[in-house]
């Protein structure tokens, strides 16, 4: 089955930094990588998703980049802020069929100094 | 537009008991997925339910089994609770069964003495 790998597992910046969250996975059939932030005591939330028929998607300050080849997708937020701190999961799937089992990833803990 | 629910938000059980976790999925999704989430861990896949029917599912045993209604909630039932069961629960529910953008509820914490 998938195996999703997350790096790191602790990221800490100063605000106005950029941090970058980095993904392995196994299986060469996913097609579908989201990223999710977790705050303490609350649900994952879908802050960004990439296909892979897209190498990089952008939205604000968060951007999301795919090396199919590699097998290794990328979260880069910039311009921190203290309210992004929070636990950050990727995960990967089969999006376009109909099995939609996600494999997520180990979580990075972001934590953003003022 | 309605979010995803679930119920209760809490609950505590003890070692052999048998608990029902309810989920709403969001307004116009058909698939409900359960994940399970250990503390300090990521979520892990237990199984999906698409238009009532079992959809797939993750190395979890049998005493873990899943429903889904017509108007498309769906329960998880944990039958022979055991400690290691206790976790926060989550589903997520989608459109089609396409089970990508996923959108999770708030989950339910499950102590298990």
């Amino acid at each position: 089955g998938e195996n999703v790998e997350q790096h790191p597992s602790t990221l800490s910046v100063q605000e106005g930094d950029s941090a970058v969250i980095k993904c392995t996975y196994s299986d060469s059939a996913s097609n579908y990588f989201p990223w999710y932030k977790q705050e303490l005591g609350k649900r994952p939330q879908l802050i960004i998703d990439i296909r892979s028929n897209v190498g990089e998607k952008k939205d604000q300050r968060i951007a999301v980049t795919l090396n199919k080849t590699a097998k290794h997708f990328s979260l880069h937020i910039t311009e921190t802020q203290p309210e992004d701190s929070a636990v950050y999961f990727c995960a990967a799937g089969y999006g376009g069929t109909s099995y939609g089992k996600l494999t997520f990833g180990q979580g990075t803990i972001l934590t953003v100094h003022p | 537009e309605t979010g995803v629910t679930q119920s209760p938000t809490h609950l505590i059980k003890t070692r052999g008991q048998q608990v029902t976790l309810r989920c709403s999925s969001q307004s116009g999704h058909n698939t409900v997925s359960w994940y399970q989430q250990a503390l300090g861990q990521g979520p892990q896949f237990i199984f999906q339910y698409y238009r009532e029917e079992e959809n797939g599912r993750g190395n979890f045993p049998p005493r873990f089994s899943g429903l889904q209604f017509p108007n498309y909630s769906s329960e998880l039932n944990v039958n022979a609770l055991e400690l290691d069961d206790s976790a926060l629960y989550l589903c997520a529910s989608s459109l089609g069964g396409l089970g990508e953008t996923q959108y999770f509820g708030p989950g339910t914490r499950l102590l298990v003495l």
